[in-house]
This record gives structure tokens, C-alpha cells and sequence, in this order.
């Protein structure tokens, strides 16, 4: 069975500082992975995916995650942060035409 | 092109009572999900709907909660009778053909007293 473990609940940081959001997921075959966003009172968007290819995935807001298959791992990062990038991140993994598995999230706080 | 639409926004109700949210996914879209997501949690699937067929209704607690899809388009979810551990917010999202990209909704915060 797969699963998703997303280590930090909260991680506050200060305002153009660099974020990492960890991720874990646990499955026995190949996986795709996802990190969606929920904006304050909004749907959950996605911000970048993973399915094969290059391991270094980006999004057009400046984060990228990076697929580490030995460490099964697809933590997220982004080198300077705005106030903006206040949201819930949720980690995800499926396996192709099964049902996606989501993390608990990580509400990032940006401090002024 | 307009987003997932769900109904109402927020719901309170008492236990005991019925409930139903209704959801319009993208045109053209032909998966569709129900979720439920708890306080601090992350969403988790009550049903997935290729057209109008329900292919994973496996978490569905089908003694009180039922969907529906007619015509493969809008869908309906349904509780009866809530209870007070339903109250959570459920998400809906739909899904184009031939990616694994979904989309979800705003979501109905459903509050059960």
C-alpha cells in the first residue's frame, strides 16, 4: 500500500528566506508524485508533478521538487519566499491509473 | 474556462438530519472525484467516477453516504443521516482524460451539531 508522509505540520519562515518541505512516500512499485497548494479559503491546485523523466520538476512560481528515488523522497524547495507563498502545501503519490494518496500537509507561514 | 463549481459553501446542520452537495466539474472533464478532508488532514477519496460509472467507491461508507452521477456530468453526494463526526469538508475535482492532473473545487465545509 502506498503512503505519504509529510514530516513538518508547520514550518515558519521569514520573507525571502529558502523553504524545504519534506515529503516521504512509501510504495513498492513506481510511483508518480504531486505537490498541491491550498490558498486561504480556496481548492487545492497543483503545483508541480512528477511522472518520469528529469527528477528536477519545476513550477512557474519558483519552487521545484526534486524525485530521489533512493531515499524515496520529493521534498519541496524554493531559494526565497514571499509573503504570498502563505498557504497549504500537500504532498500526493499514485501509481498510474490508482487512486492518489495525499499527505497531511504543511501550512507554510511567512514571517514579515 | 470557469473552475470545478461546488454547492453550498457551508452547510450546518444537526445530527440526524440529511444533507447533499452537488458539484459541476470542467466540460469535457470525465473523471470525477468526491473527497473528504478533515481538520489538519489531507483530502481523502470517498468516490471516483469515470463518466457515469462509479469505478472506486471502495471508502464510500455506503450505509449513510451515496452519490450520483447522471448523465456523466454534475454529481451529486449525499449523507443521511449526518452524524456528528461527518462534519469535515468535502471536496470535489475532476480530471481530463489521459493526464493526472486533477482539479478541484472550493469545496462545502459541512458543520454537523
Amino acid at each position: 500500500a502506498q503512503s505519504v508522509t509529510q514530516l513538518d505540520s508547520q514550518v515558519p519562515v521569514f520573507e525571502e528566506a529558502p523553504v524545504e518541505l519534506r515529503c516521504n512516500y512509501s510504495s513498492s512499485v513506481s510511483v508518480y508524485l504531486f505537490w498541491y497548494v491550498q490558498y486561504p479559503n480556496q481548492g487545492l491546485q497543483l503545483l508541480l508533478k512528477y511522472l518520469s523523466g528529469s527528477t528536477l520538476v519545476e513550477s512557474i512560481n519558483g519552487f521545484e521538487a526534486e524525485f530521489n528515488k533512493s531515499q524515496t523522497s520529493f521534498h519541496l524547495r524554493k531559494p526565497s519566499v514571499h509573503i504570498s507563498d502563505t498557504a497549504e502545501y500537500f504532498c500526493a503519490v499514485s501509481h498510474r491509473d490508482d487512486k492518489i494518496i495525499f499527505g497531511k500537509g504543511t501550512r507554510l507561514h511567512i514571517l514579515p | 474556462e470557469a473552475g470545478v463549481v461546488q454547492s453550498p459553501r457551508y452547510k450546518i446542520i444537526e445530527k440526524k438530519q440529511p444533507v447533499a452537495f452537488w458539484c459541476n466539474p470542467i466540460s469535457g472533464h470525465n473523471t470525477l472525484y468526491w473527497y473528504r478532508q478533515n481538520l489538519g488532514q489531507g483530502p481523502e477519496l470517498l468516490i471516483r467516477y469515470e463518466n457515469e460509472e462509479a469505478v472506486d467507491d471502495s471508502q464510500l461508507p455506503k450505509d449513510r453516504f451515496s452519490a450520483e452521477r447522471l448523465k456523466g456530468v454534475d454529481s451529486t453526494l449525499k449523507i443521511q443521516p449526518a452524524e456528528l463526526g461527518d462534519s469535515a469538508v468535502y471536496l470535489c475535482a475532476s480530471q481530463p482524460s489521459e493526464t493526472y492532473e486533477q482539479y478541484f473545487g472550493p469545496g462545502t465545509r459541512l458543520t454537523v451539531t
